[in-house]
């Protein structure tokens, strides 16, 4: 069945620092990738996505790219920010209709930015 | 943002009780999801519903009822044949022509 698998955290870094959470993914045919942040205590906000292999998503100075041949969409931030301190939750979802359009979630990785 | 409003914030009840959990959403997307959030772990899907008064189980619906009588509304009812019910609960919408959901800002429910 399908699956998403992303780096275990918690991930801790000093502000500035190069940021990338692994993800990588099992599903048939063309599925739609994203990432969502959760801030502690709120709902998950949508940070970005893609539809289609090597299509980047990018929002707020994170990008991914969807990698078709590595089953991959990795998360990169060239600077993070202590703001930035979250839990990042890598998803799928294989088209709209009927169980297609549920999304298939990694269990998250947790983000701590230091000053 | 999905426009969707879950009330309260926080809700305690006791041991037995059936509770019932607010989504509301004011942007007319089809599609509505729950979904249970336990400390550290990923979140699991327990009922969706893609038209009025129709859902669908999810992979952990037991001890789990909704209902779906009006677009704007999908009130999830926590029984007490839930054994773990303690968690943080997610609603979430989408619209059919996207494969994106929106999330609310989440009910903390703890049963002692």
């Amino acid at each position: 069945g399908n699956s998403v698998t992303q780096m275990e955290g918690p991930v801790t870094l000093s502000e500035e620092a190069f940021l990338t959470i692994n993800c990588t993914y099992t599903a048939t045919g063309y599925p739609s990738l994203f990432w969502y942040v959760q801030y502690p205590g709120e709902g998950l906000q949508l940070l970005l996505k893609a539809t289609k292999a090597d299509d980047k998503g990018s929002n707020k100075g994170f990008e991914a790219t969807y990698r078709k041949e590595t089953t991959s969409f990795h998360l990169e931030k060239g600077s993070v920010q202590v703001s930035d301190s979250a839990v990042y939750f890598c998803a799928l979802s294989q088209g709209y209709g009927g169980s297609q359009g549920n999304l298939i979630f990694g269990k998250g990785t947790k983000l701590s930015v230091k000053p | 943002d999905g426009g969707i409003t879950q009330s309260p914030k926080y809700l305690f009840r006791k041991e037995g009780q059936n509770v019932t959990l607010s989504c509301e959403q004011n942007l007319n997307h089809d599609a509505m999801y729950w979904y249970r959030q336990d400390p550290g772990q990923g979140l699991r899907l327990i009922y969706y519903s893609q038209i009025v008064n129709d859902f669908q189980k999810g992979d952990i619906a037991e001890g789990y009822s909704v209902s779906r009588e009006k677009k704007e509304s999908f009130p999830l009812t926590v029984t007490s044949a839930q054994k773990n019910p303690t968690a943080f609960y997610l609603c979430a919408n989408r619209w059919h022509g996207s494969y994106e959901q929106y999330f609310g800002p989440g009910t903390r429910l703890t049963v002692t």
